[in-house]
């Protein structure tokens, strides 16, 4: 199975601040058909995930422009330009390219 | 819009079994490949299972082949998952998900949750 490695694990922003986390696979996530299935997840205290962000760098409908993707191969990225209070909560990337669908462990944003 | 509710968790023994239920609305339930994914507490995400659109093909993470099975009723806008054998580490939310633009087993993300259903297995 490919691994997802998240870091870091916690990242305490202050308001209006950026925040940044990165995401390594295991192997390269390009697939066959040339696309890259990763995706990024937001997960607000006691919700469900919400899809934030697919193939890398594809905003997913409603999602505020403040957030973006980025990355290549193993190497992949989410950027929050200015951090809201709304933007409190575990994010997670997970790759499609191989079976079976995997996660990161996840990176804890909260506010300083 | 898009609403999926999860149903059917619970308290269970030990070697017990459930089933949980997916009732979908707001888009054309057919035609959508379906997943679950369960979160164990105070933990990450993990792919369970997930199910084409006529129910004929169904793919499963290799640890809970054998004792989980996805369905699926269309006229009924439902998805389910029977869990046998039950075990502590089964304890979890599962939630189920829409599939957008997967293609089988890979590709594609999940484009809308829904709540999540808790199992507890315990004695």
């Amino acid at each position: 199975d490919i691994v997802m490695t998240q870091t870091p694990l916690s990242s305490p922003v202050t308001l209006g601040q950026p925040a940044s986390i990165s995401c390594r696979s295991s192997q390269s996530l390009v697939h066959s058909d040339g696309n890259t299935y990763l995706s990024w997840f937001q997960q607000r205290p006691g919700q469900p995930p919400r899809l934030l962000i697919y193939k890398i760098s594809n905003r997913f409908s409603g999602v505020p422009d403040r957030f973006s993707g980025s990355g290549a191969g193993t190497d992949f990225t989410l950027k929050i330009s200015r951090v809201e209070a709304e933007d409190v909560g575990v994010y997670y990337c997970m790759q499609a390219t191989q079976f079976p669908r995997t996660f990161g462990q996840g990176t804890k944003v909260e506010i300083k | 819009e898009v609403q999926l509710v999860e149903s059917g968790g619970g308290l269970v023994q030990p070697g017990g079994s459930l089933r949980l239920s997916c009732a979908a609305s707001g888009f054309t339930f057919s035609s959508y490949w379906m997943s679950w994914v369960r979160q164990a507490p105070g933990k990450g995400l993990e792919w369970v299972a997930n199910i084409n659109q006529d129910g004929s093909e169904k793919y499963y993470v290799d640890s809970m082949k054998g004792r989980f099975t996805i369905s699926r009723d269309n006229a009924e806008n439902s998805l389910y998952l029977q869990v046998n054998s039950l075990r502590a580490e089964d304890t979890a939310v599962y939630y189920c998900a829409r599939e957008r633009g997967g293609r089988g087993a890979v590709a594609g993300t999940f484009d809308y949750w829904g709540q999540g259903t808790l199992v507890t297995v315990s004695s």
